[in-house]
């Protein structure tokens, strides 16, 4: 059980480029996210995906596309990286049912280290 | 609208000093809470979910509704312990969605 994985670790980007970071989880989690962090400013939602086929904006989506591949998958996608977008980047999923209680904690992938240069 | 606040960016304690990381939140009805943990350049992970009662690693974290926080609380700390905690609550309007503070860094000094 792997839990939530993310891929690349690390990556230096020009500005201008493009790329993918990828996400997968296999707790059979409805939920999966994408939150960058930065030093002073915690965690900010990038985007999240309810269920396979839908995605929501979180608090700072520009300059960001997602694509909930399936359940387990959830990409992030920089179309033109630009230096504000120096950050570390993590996904998370959750959102599961036992029972009759639904349990929303998160759990979250290693991280993604991004420079834009 | 909600809000999770964690006053102390930075707190510093001695090895075996009794810490308190303080949290208020926000939030009209019952909340559930939670406590996350991120050592050195590591993946979040939870430490502590107020509904559980649990204590993990020695910490312990009290719902107080009448002053709104949800403090975690260790009696000794240690070395170890040294990481950036986050305290979050679901958003009302949308369970699937986390209200974080901000964080606080503990430094357990020697």
């Amino acid at each position: 059980n792997a839990g939530v994985t993310q891929t690349p670790k690390f990556q230096v980007l020009k500005t201008g480029q493009s790329m993918t970071l990828q996400c997968a989880q296999d707790m059979n989690h409805n939920s999966m996210y994408w939150y960058r962090q930065d030093p002073g400013m915690g965690l900010r939602l990038i985007y999240y995906s309810a269920s396979e086929g839908t995605t929501d904006k979180g608090e700072v989506p520009n300059g960001y596309n997602v694509s909930r591949l399936n359940k387990r998958e959830f990409s992030l996608r920089l179309e033109s990286a630009a230096p504000s977008q120096t950050s570390v980047y993590f996904c998370a999923s959750s959102e599961w049912t036992s029972g009759q209680t639904i349990y929303y904690e998160q759990y979250f992938g290693p991280g993604t280290r991004l420079t834009v240069t | 609208a909600q809000r999770v606040t964690q006053p102390e960016k930075l707190l510093s304690v001695f090895k075996g000093a009794p810490v308190e990381l303080k949290c208020n939140y926000s939030y009209s009805g019952s909340p559930e809470l939670f406590w996350y943990v991120q050592y050195s350049r590591q993946r979040l992970q939870l430490l502590l979910r107020h509904i559980s009662r649990e204590s993990i690693k020695g910490f312990t974290a009290d719902l107080n509704k009448g002053e709104t926080s949800f403090h975690l609380k260790k009696p000794f700390a240690q070395e170890e312990d040294s990481a950036m905690y986050y305290c979050a609550l679901p958003n009302a309007g949308n369970n699937r969605k986390l209200i974080w503070g901000l964080g606080t860094s503990l430094a357990v000094n020697p």
